[in-house]
């Protein structure tokens, strides 16, 4: 079965614009979480979102926002860019259901933002 | 989530077994431990997880001490494509994933 998509996989934006990155999950999974991963802070968590909900919130300023559709396809949005924000954005999928502890989640690609 | 100790790097030969450990000293019941590695240029991959026993599957071993402090992934026969960064997580019911710095793996042909 298909994996989990990211896109665009590189994006060059420009301070003070915004952003917005999709992730399409793997058929059936109704979870989609959202990662950043930069070479100094490593992979840090910015949200979760099940059945269209967030469910879970890491410490990321307001800019950073999320929403996920019925289809359970999820968008993630950063607004008045910062130099900073530059970072591989990392989202994965899984059931979401039962036992969050005991099941694996799937990961995408990434997608590459480079703000200049 | 408790947090966990791994080797900043390790280097293996190809073809050898390799013992990748993990300290988790503050580890709760409830805590799951997980395993991901990261290969270059790609995102988190699964690798196994486990509660208590040691647990198998087609691409490592767990072993799990029986304190539970501590854990080490195996793979049994090291491979070029094994070569990545190896991370160990705790996880409890509804919390998400908290990546460390996790260890990076070097394969020697």
């Amino acid at each position: 079965k298909a994996g989990v998509t990211q896109t665009p996989r590189y994006l060059i934006k420009t301070r003070g614009q915004q952003v917005t990155l999709s992730c399409s999950p793997i058929s059936g999974h109704r979870s989609v979480s959202w990662y950043q991963q930069t070479p100094g802070q490593g992979l840090q968590f910015l949200f979760e979102y099940f059945s269209e909900t967030q469910r879970n919130k890491g410490n990321f300023p307001g800019r950073f926002s999320g929403r996920q559709f019925s289809n359970s396809r999820s968008e993630m949005n950063v607004s008045t860019l910062e130099l900073g924000d530059s970072a591989l954005y990392l989202c994965a999928s899984s059931l979401g259901e039962g036992k969050p502890s005991n099941y694996g989640y799937t990961f995408g690609s990434g997608t590459r933002l480079t703000v200049v | 989530d408790a947090k966990t100790t791994q080797p900043n790097s390790m280097e293996s030969n190809e073809e050898e077994p390799v013992h990748l450990p993990c300290n988790h000293s503050t580890i709760s019941g409830t805590d799951y431990i997980h395993w991901y590695r990261q290969l270059p240029s790609q995102g988190p991959e699964y690798v196994i997880h486990g509660l208590t026993s040691n647990v198998n599957n087609r691409m490592a071993s767990l072993a799990i001490a029986e304190d539970r402090k501590s854990s080490t992934l195996i793979l049994h026969r090291a491979t070029l494509r094994d070569a990545a960064v190896y991370y160990c997580i705790l996880r409890q019911t509804g919390n998400q994933f908290y990546f460390g710095t996790g260890t990076s793996l070097t394969v020697i042909p």
